[in-house]
This record gives structure tokens, sequence and C-alpha cells, in this order.
């Protein structure tokens, strides 16, 4: 079955230090990765996606991904944080064929404090 | 310009009422979907309809009867509301199926409470 695993439900960050959301993937053939945001109240806000090529995707408000095969991971990283970046992170995989379907994580939530 | 909209943002209603929750996008998508977003933030994909035509329906109860009129439009019809129909409910859409570089766009969500 085709899933995606976030371990963590909440990550805790100090503002200015360097923030990581995990990852995980199973999937059959290539993976279509992506991330998305949810603040308090709102829709989901798409962040960025991995198709093919470079492992390292750049994406809105200063975030990035790494995806790395050998370990089916596709974390969501920020050099430096912000107290604004405090939400609901989703990573989803992309099924296709016919039609096109995402499959959420559980989602982690991010708390940034000052 | 909001790219898709929902209304209402939220519902409060009785148990056993019907409702209908209405979705637009402007964006010139050809496929457009409704997730379901429960009280512990776990989203999951109920339909997608590509131009008008159903293409994923996940097993969702016969009470639930998406309707799409043209191809901006995907509106949600609840019959005989229940309890655990209480959740936040996403409208998205996106290009379409055929291709990898699909993007879902997602509504601003509306927040269902069945009383």
């Amino acid at each position: 079955a085709q899933s995606v695993a976030q371990p963590e439900d909440q990550v805790n960050v100090a503002e200015g230090n360097p923030l990581t959301v995990k990852c995980t993937y199973s999937v059959s053939g290539n993976p279509y990765l992506f991330w998305y945001v949810q603040y308090p109240n709102r829709g989901l806000q798409f962040l960025l996606k991995y198709i093919t090529g470079d492992n390292l995707v750049k994406g809105s408000y200063g975030f990035e991904a790494e995806f790395n095969k050998s370990q089916t991971s596709f974390h969501l990283k920020k050099p430096s944080a912000l107290v604004s970046d405090s939400a609901l992170y989703f990573c989803a995989v992309l099924i296709s064929g016919g039609y096109n379907k995402l499959i959420f994580g559980a989602g982690t939530r991010l708390a940034v404090h000052p | 310009d909001t790219a898709v909209s929902q209304t209402p943002k939220y519902l409060v209603t009785q148990m056993g009422n019907d409702k209908s929750i209405k979705c637009e996008q402007n964006l010139g998508h050809d496929t457009m979907y409704w997730y379901k977003q429960d009280s512990k933030k776990f989203l999951k994909i109920m339909f997608s309809y590509n131009n008008k035509e159903l293409i994923i329906n996940e097993t969702v109860p016969n009470r639930f009867s998406p309707k799409s009129p043209d191809k901006a439009h995907l509106n949600l019809h609840i019959n005989s509301l229940e309890l655990g129909d209480s959740a936040v409910y996403f409208c998205a859409s996106s290009q379409g199926p055929g291709g990898p570089v699909d993007t879902q766009y997602f509504g601003p969500g509306t927040r269902l409470t069945v009383l």
C-alpha cells in the first residue's frame, strides 16, 4: 500500500534555529512528493514538490526539502525558523495513473518559540 | 483574487438535516476534489471530478453526493447528517490527471458541525 509517515506529532524549535520536519514514504514506482502547510483556521497552502531532478527542492517562505531515495525520505527544512512558521505541516504523495490522488501523512505541528 | 473558494465557511446544523457546500475555482483547472479533515486533522480524499465526470469515489457513504455543473464548480450535498460528519471539508483543484506535475490547490475549508 502506498503511504506517507510523519513520525513526529510535534516539533519544537527556537526562533532563529534550523528546523526539520520529517517525512518518509512508501510507494511503488517513482514518488511524487509534496509539502503543504495549514495555518490555524485556514486552508492548506502548497509549499513545494519533488517530481524529478535535483534532490534539494526549494519552495515558498524559505522552505526546502531533501529527497533521499535510499532512505525513502522527504524531510522539510528551513535554515532559520520564524515564529510565524508555527503551523501544521503535511507531507503527501501523489498517486497517479488515470487520476491524481494525494495521500497525506498525519501532519506535524511545528511550534517556533521566541 | 481567490483561486479556490468555498461557501459557507462555517455550517452548524442538526442531525438528520440535508446541507450543501459549494466550491468554485477560477484557475481554469479541469479537476476538482473534496477532502475531509477529521478532528485529529487527518486528511482523506472523498471525491474527484475531471471535466464534470466522477473519477474518484473513496467509498464514501451514499448520503454524500457531489455534483459538478461545470468544471469550475464542485458542490457537495450531504443528506441525513450524522454526528460523525462533523469535520472540515476542503475543496481543491488541479490541472488534471495524466501528468506528474499536477499540483492541487486548496480552498479555505468549510467547518461542518452536526449537533
